[in-house]
């Protein structure tokens, strides 16, 4: 069964630094990995995707994550926070050997402090 | 292009109600998804279909929620009769995805519908 973990339920940042997303899959096949994000009362928008090219995925708004297989990670990542990063954040996986169900983690409410 | 639409943004009923939520895909695509979002958590798959047919419903609660695409288009999911633990955000996705052709595997989520069983 897959499953997703994302190991901060919260993370709290100021302005202008660097923002760090955790997330661990577990898996039989080879992933495809999305991170989402949720801002208030609004629906959920793609970031970025790993769909098996490049490890390093670079996204919207300048967030970028790193696929590690030996680790199992997809961690998300953004070098300056701003103010409208401020969202819910989640990490997803699926599997098309498994007919693309996606399987989200639990999230992580970002903060942003001026 | 023209985004997942959902119908309606909002819905308070009491329990043991019926409510029904309508959701109408992109344009082309061939899977369809439908998640429920309990406050302060992950969306958690209810039912997947590829055309107008069940990939995934093993999470649906089918004593009392039913769905359907009839047609392989828009889709509608019901609830009867409903309980105070079913409030939550009710999300459809959409993406190209299919077994046998492939495709793009990202899905793109409507706005949701926002029940509150009371």
């Amino acid at each position: 069964a897959q499953s997703v973990t994302q190991l901060d339920s919260h993370v709290s940042v100021s302005e202008g630094t660097p923002v760090l997303l955790r997330c661990n899959y577990s898996s039989s096949y080879s992933p495809s990995l999305f991170w989402y994000v949720q801002h208030p009362n609004k629906g959920l928008q793609l970031l970025l995707k790993y769909t098996s090219a490049a490890t390093l995925v670079k996204g919207i708004n300048g967030f970028e994550a790193e696929f590690k297989k030996s680790e199992t990670s997809f961690h998300l990542t953004k070098p300056s926070a701003h103010m409208s990063d401020a969202a819910e954040y989640f990490c997803v996986v699926s599997f098309k050997a498994a007919g693309n169900k996606l399987t989200f983690g639990g999230g992580t409410r970002v903060l942003v402090k001026p | 292009e023209a985004g997942v639409a959902q119908s309606p943004r909002y819905k308070i009923i009491e329990k043991r109600q019926s409510v029904a939520f309508w959701c109408n895909p992109i344009s082309g695509h061939a899977t369809l998804y439908w998640y429920q979002q309990i406050l302060g958590q992950g969306p958690k798959l209810l039912i997947q279909f590829q055309n107008n047919g069940v990939v995934d419903d093993s999470q649906l609660p089918k004593d009392r929620f039913s769905a359907e695409r009839l047609k392989g288009v828009d889709s509608t999911l019901k609830i009867q009769p409903a309980k105070l633990e079913d409030s939550a955000v009710y999300l459809c996705a959409s993406s190209s995805f299919t077994f046998r052709q492939g495709g793009n595997t990202e899905a793109f989520f409507g706005q949701g519908t926002r029940l509150t069983v009371v």
